[in-house]
């Protein structure tokens, strides 16, 4: 059972350069999330997306897009990548509700020169 | 909205110590709380979470915590860590939205024989 499967690991790009990030979970869950994990700054979520069909801003949502593929699949897009968003993201996917326990990802590094 | 502090970004302490991690939130409504950990280079797991009924929770790996509705705080303790323990600990509450966590900034334990 793989749980969250994020690609790619790692990723270094240029400023203004494009990439998406992919997420992909096969636990069945409703709710799938994109957090970014900054050193002193804990997890901030970027967009969150409650149920197939529905995407959500977060609080850090600016310079990026998500788009919810189908259940399984929630893919972050960066169009125009910046050093501020050097970060490691994290998927995570959960049972829809607000006391169900999210279940992560192992990140994607991602460093923008 | 819901807010997460956690009073120490760093905690050391020996080996078959006890350990204590402290989480306070602000909200003005009920809160499901949840501690999760992260082992270097990984996502995070849920370690333990409160909804609702005994004040005192426990989850994986001998940690437990304690909900304490009158001085807003979920603090995690361990009677006695080990080596294997040392990682980032982050204590997390539910967002006014209700399907996505506000994580703290995350308490990094280190244990040293």
């Amino acid at each position: 059972n793989a749980g969250v499967t994020q690609t790619p690991k790692f990723q270094v790009l240029k400023t203004g350069q494009s990439m998406t990030l992919q997420c992909a979970q096969d636990m069945n869950h409703n709710s799938m999330y994109w957090y970014r994990q900054d050193p002193g700054m804990g997890l901030r979520l970027i967009y969150y997306s409650a149920s197939e069909g529905t995407t959500d801003k977060g609080e850090v949502p600016n310079g990026y897009n998500v788009s919810r593929l189908n259940k399984r699949e929630f893919s972050l897009r960066l169009e125009s990548a910046a050093p501020s968003q050097t970060s490691v993201y994290f998927c995570a996917s959960s049972e829809q509700g607000e006391n169900s326990p999210l279940h992560f990802g192992n990140g994607t590094r991602l460093t923008v020169t | 909205a819901q807010s997460v502090t956690q009073l120490d970004s760093q905690v050391p302490v020996f080996e078959e110590a006890p350990v204590e991690l402290r989480c306070n939130y602000s909200s003005s409504v009920s809160v499901y709380l949840f501690w999760y950990v992260q082992y270097p280079n990984q996502g995070l797991q849920l370690l333990l979470k409160y909804l609702s009924g005994s004040t005192l929770v426990k989850g994986i790996n001998g940690f437990e915590a304690e909900f304490n509705k009158s001085q807003t705080s979920f603090h995690l303790r361990k009677p006695s860590v080990h080596i294997s323990d040392t990682a980032e600990y982050f204590c997390a509450v539910t967002r006014n939205s209700g399907y996505a966590l506000n994580f703290g900034k995350g308490t990094s334990l280190l244990v040293t024989p």
